[in-house]
C-alpha cells in the first residue's frame, strides 16, 4: 500500500527557509508527479506544485517564487524548500501523488505536517 | 479557472441526500474534475475522478456527474461517517490544480 509521511519543523521564524521533506514507501516514484499542498488552519486547499521523478517541477504561479521542489529516487523522497517565510506561510503542508492520463489527481495523501511561522 | 462550490454549509441529518455544487467560471473538461472528501485533523481523501468515477474503496453511495461548468456530488443516504468538508478540485492550464472553497455537510 502506498503511503507518504511529511517530515520537517513544526516552528519556523519569520524570513527563515522551510524544508519539508516526503518519503513515499509501498511505491516507486516512477509515473506519478509527486504535489504538495497546503491548507491554513480552517481555510481551504492549494496546490503548491509537484515535481516529475525525473525531476521536473511545475509550481503554482500565484506563489510566486519562493517555492523549490526536487526529489531523490535513490530514498523515494521528495522535499519543498520555502524561503523567506511570513505568519501567512503558518498551513499544513501535504504532499500527494499525483495521478496524470486522461484524469489528473491526488490518490494518496500524506498525514499533513503543521508549520507555524512565529518568532 | 475558478471553482465556487454550494452551498457553503449543508445540515443533514442521517439517511439524508446530500447534493453538493460544483460551478466552474468556464466550461471545463469532465475527465479533469475530482472530489475529495475532509474530515477534521485528516488529510482530505480522494472520492471521485473524472467526475463520475469513484476511488478505490468509496461506497456507492457517493456518486459524481456534470459537465461544461456544472458538476455535483450526491450522497444518497448520508451515514454518520460522511459528515465532513467536500472539495471540488480541476485540473486544467495555470495553475495546474486549483480547488473550490469547499462545502460542510454537517449533522442537523
Amino acid at each position: 500500500q502506498v503511503q507518504l509521511q511529511e517530515s520537517g519543523p513544526g516552528l519556523v521564524r519569520p524570513s527563515e527557509t522551510l524544508s519539508l521533506t516526503c518519503a513515499v514507501s509501498g511505491d516507486f516514484l516512477s509515473h506519478y508527479y509527486w504535489s504538495w499542498i497546503r491548507q491554513p488552519p480552517g481555510k481551504g486547499l492549494e496546490w503548491i506544485g509537484y515535481i516529475s521523478h525525473s525531476g521536473n517541477p511545475n509550481y503554482n504561479p500565484s506563489l510566486k517564487s519562493r517555492f523549490s521542489l526536487s526529489i531523490d529516487t535513490s530514498k523515494k523522497q521528495f522535499s519543498l524548500t520555502l524561503n523567506f517565510v511570513t505568519a501567512a506561510d503558518t498551513a499544513f503542508y501535504y504532499c500527494a501523488r499525483t495521478t496524470s492520463g486522461w484524469t489528473s489527481n491526488f490518490d494518496y495523501w500524506g498525514r499533513g505536517l503543521l508549520v507555524t511561522v512565529s518568532s | 479557472i475558478v471553482l465556487t462550490q454550494s452551498p457553503g454549509a449543508l445540515s443533514l441529518s442521517p439517511g439524508e441526500r446530500a447534493t453538493l455544487s460544483c460551478r466552474a467560471s468556464q466550461n471545463i473538461n469532465s475527465n479533469y474534475l475530482a472530489w475529495y472528501q475532509q474530515k477534521p485533523g485528516q488529510a482530505p481523501r480522494l472520492l471521485m475522478y473524472g467526475s463520475s468515477n469513484r476511488a478505490t474503496g468509496i461506497p456507492d453511495r457517493f456518486s459524481g456527474s456534470g459537465s461544461g461548468r456544472d458538476f455535483t456530488l450526491t450522497i444518497s443516504r448520508v451515514e454518520p461517517e460522511d459528515f465532513a468538508v467536500y472539495y471540488c478540485q480541476h485540473y486544467g492550464d495555470s495553475p495546474l490544480f486549483t480547488f473550490g472553497p469547499g462545502t460542510t455537510v454537517d449533522i442537523k
